[in-house]
């Protein structure tokens, strides 16, 4: 069965240091792995993907993500944090021959402090 | 640019009452689903349609039915409240071909049934 962790309920950074949000998942064949954020009370919004290719993965607000097969996993990171970056974010998976069917981790709330 | 649009915002029920969820978008999005969002739990999907006049089954259909007489709308009825339904419901859309899991969300609707 297809399954994403998110080992962490929440991260708390200082503004300006380097963030780590991790995410680990179970899927057979190749994943399909996807971040998303979520700000208090909107919707969620897409960051990044990895489908194939560089095991960097570069998305928008300045976040990337590194896929490592080996560890199954793809973490998420940001070199220097932002106050503004503070919300909930969520990994998701898929593998190539599912339909539309996301499974998504259960979030991790980041906090980033002044 | 209008996007995903969800309404209401916030409704209470009565164990036993019907409703209807509304979701449109005016992306031309061949690809609408509804989440449902709980605390400590990831996203589980709903229903979702892959283009007018046809629709699925996701991880959590009961309780729930939906249809999709257009492109643009996507509505979610439950059928009979129950408890069990409180929770954070989220349209989302997105081209069925190409960037599918590049989703758009509403904003959420919470609906508490007591």
């Amino acid at each position: 069965a297809q399954s994403v962790a998110q080992p962490e309920d929440q991260v708390n950074v200082a503004e300006g240091n380097p963030l780590t949000v991790k995410c680990t998942y179970s899927v057979s064949g190749n994943p399909y792995l996807f971040w998303y954020v979520q700000y208090p009370n909107r919707g969620l919004q897409f960051l990044l993907k990895y489908i194939t290719g560089d095991n960097l993965v570069k998305g928008s607000y300045g976040f990337e993500a590194e896929f490592n097969k080996s560890q199954t996993s793809f973490h998420l990171k940001k070199p220097s944090a932002l106050v503004s970056d503070s919300a909930l974010y969520f990994c998701a998976v898929r593998n190539e021959d599912s339909n539309y069917q996301l499974i998504w981790g259960a979030g991790t709330k980041l906090i980033i402090k002044p | 640019n209008a996007g995903v649009t969800q309404t209401p915002k916030f409704q209470v029920l009565k164990t036993g009452q019907s409703m209807t969820l509304q979701c449109a978008q005016d992306m031309n999005h061949e690809y609408m689903s509804w989440y449902r969002q709980d605390p400590g739990m990831g996203l589980r999907l709903i229903h979702y349609s892959v283009g007018a006049g046809i629709t699925d089954q996701g991880e959590v259909p009961n309780g729930y039915n939906v249809s999709r007489s257009t492109t643009e709308d996507f509505p979610l009825r439950l059928l009979s409240a129950a408890p069990s339904q409180t929770s954070v419901y989220f349209c989302a859309s997105s081209l069925a071909r190409g960037d599918r899991e590049k989703l758009f969300f509403g904003s959420g609707t919470q609906l508490s049934v007591l």
